[in-house]
């Protein structure tokens, strides 16, 4: 069975430091991958999916980027965190073709 | 990129009560989807639906594709209090977007 494993689970940083959040999917091969972001309350901002890798596709302008240097590796990163930054985030993959996504656990994250 | 509206925002409702909740879009979406959430955890699916005009029951649940691709809703038929949590519309086609969600609390 196809499980979906993020980290770390909770995450703070101070301001301008660097960010690496790491995504990874096993018992599947070439899966669609997402992240989102939730603020507190709010609903899912999609920021960034893939359907292959290196090809990754950016939902908004914003002080975060993402790589897939592997195929079930999704990777979130920042050179320098803002304070907006802060939320918990989501990462998700499918099997593609408009299937249903799963979700890892989240990684809440604050900028002080 | 596409927006999907989802309402209500929130709802407080008895146990035993029925419970409904939609999503509408100005564009169209391949598949529909129903997740729930519960704090400090990623969403559940619990609905998936693939074509224009499925409806699909899970246990208490039940949700429809509507025949434009452009909404769906979920019933929750005598809700109890583990009903609780907040529940998400998603629509995929080619990427998959989410509604605000809808915060639902129910009362013993």
């Amino acid at each position: 069975s196809q499980t979906i494993h993020q980290w770390p689970a909770t995450l703070v940083q101070p301001v301008g430091s660097p960010l690496s959040l790491e995504c990874t999917v096993e018992g599947t091969s070439n899966p669609n991958l997402y992240w989102y972001r939730q603020a507190a309350g709010r609903g899912l901002q999609l920021l960034f999916y893939s359907v292959g890798i290196g090809q990754i596709s950016s939902e908004v302008p914003q002080n975060l980027s993402a790589s897939r240097p592997q195929d079930r590796q999704f990777i979130l990163s920042s050179k320098k965190l803002l304070l907006s930054d802060s939320g918990f985030y989501l990462c998700a993959w499918s099997p593609g073709g408009d299937r249903e996504a799963f979700f890892g656990q989240g990684t809440r994250l604050t900028v002080v | 990129g596409q927006q999907l509206n989802q309402s209500p925002q929130s709802m407080f409702i008895q146990e035993g009560e029925d419970v409904s909740m939609n999503c509408t879009s100005s564009s169209i979406f391949n598949t529909w989807l129903w997740y729930k959430q519960e704090p400090g955890e990623g969403p559940v699916l619990l609905i998936a639906l693939y074509k224009a005009g499925e409806l699909t029951s899970n246990g208490r649940l039940t949700a429809q594709f509507g025949i434009t691709r452009k909404d769906s809703f979920l019933n929750i038929s005598a809700s109890i209090p583990s009903d609780v949590g907040i529940y998400f519309c998603a629509g995929s086609h080619n990427d998959m977007r989410f509604g605000a969600g809808t915060r639902l609390t129910v009362k013993p």
